[in-house]
């Protein structure tokens, strides 16, 4: 089975400061990693997605996200908060070695990222 | 850009009644699915669908059924709505069954059981 977990129900950081928003995963084989982020009454968008190669990945909104191996993590970070980076970010992974489609996506709870002028 | 919609942004409807959730992607994806998101518990698959007529359930089926009778179309159904169900209901799309393929979102419908 596998699983994602993000153990910050809520984030607050200070405009300009750098943020980290959690998450960590276990699969029973290799991951691919996504961050989805939510604005307040709208879909997800997808911010990135780790699928081999470096481990640091870039994506949208000047956001990058480190995945660590040993650490099974793949935290979401961004060096200079914006007060429009404010919403409810979402990490789900899935096991390579899944027959595809929706049925190995697994996603977290949600972090609440509240960013403070 | 790809587009996903979904026909209500809001809907309140009684417990018993049928109900329709509509979404239609612009893009021809292969695969459509339905999530509902409750605070707390993130986003839980209901139904996927790979193909026209295709329909494989997810983590939690029961009290819902779907349609998909044209590509761009998947239809979530509630048969009886009870105040269970009363949740954000988010419609997806993707290209292919690869597995690192992203998805696309729709705004979402914030349904209402009374």
């Amino acid at each position: 089975a596998q699983s994602v977990a993000q153990p910050e129900d809520q984030v607050n950081v200070a405009e300009g400061n750098p943020l980290t928003v959690k998450c960590t995963y276990s699969v029973s084989g290799n991951p691919y990693l996504f961050w989805y982020v939510q604005y307040p009454n709208r879909g997800l968008q997808f911010l990135l997605k780790y699928i081999t190669g470096d481990n640091l990945v870039k994506g949208s909104y000047g956001f990058e996200a480190e995945f660590n191996k040993s650490q099974t993590s793949f935290h979401l970070k961004k060096p200079s908060a914006l007060v429009s980076d404010s919403a409810l970010y979402f990490c789900a992974v899935r096991d390579m070695g899944s027959g595809g489609g929706a049925d190995g996506l697994t996603f977290g709870k949600g972090t609440h990222l509240i960013i403070q002028p | 850009d790809v587009k996903v919609t979904q026909s209500s942004r809001y809907l309140v409807k009684r417990t018993g009644e049928k109900v329709f959730l509509e979404c239609v992607q612009d893009m021809d994806h292969e695969n459509m699915f339905w999530y509902r998101q409750d605070p707390g518990l993130g986003l839980r698959l209901i139904y996927f669908s790979y193909d026209v007529k295709m329909k494989e359930k997810g983590d939690i089926p029961e009290g819902y059924s779907v349609s998909r009778e044209k590509k761009e179309r998947f239809s979530l159904i509630l048969e009886s709505a009870s105040t269970n169900q009363t949740s954000m209901y988010l419609c997806a799309s993707s290209w292919t069954v690869s597995t690192n393929e992203k998805l696309f979102f729709g705004s979402g419908t914030q349904l209402s059981v009374l």
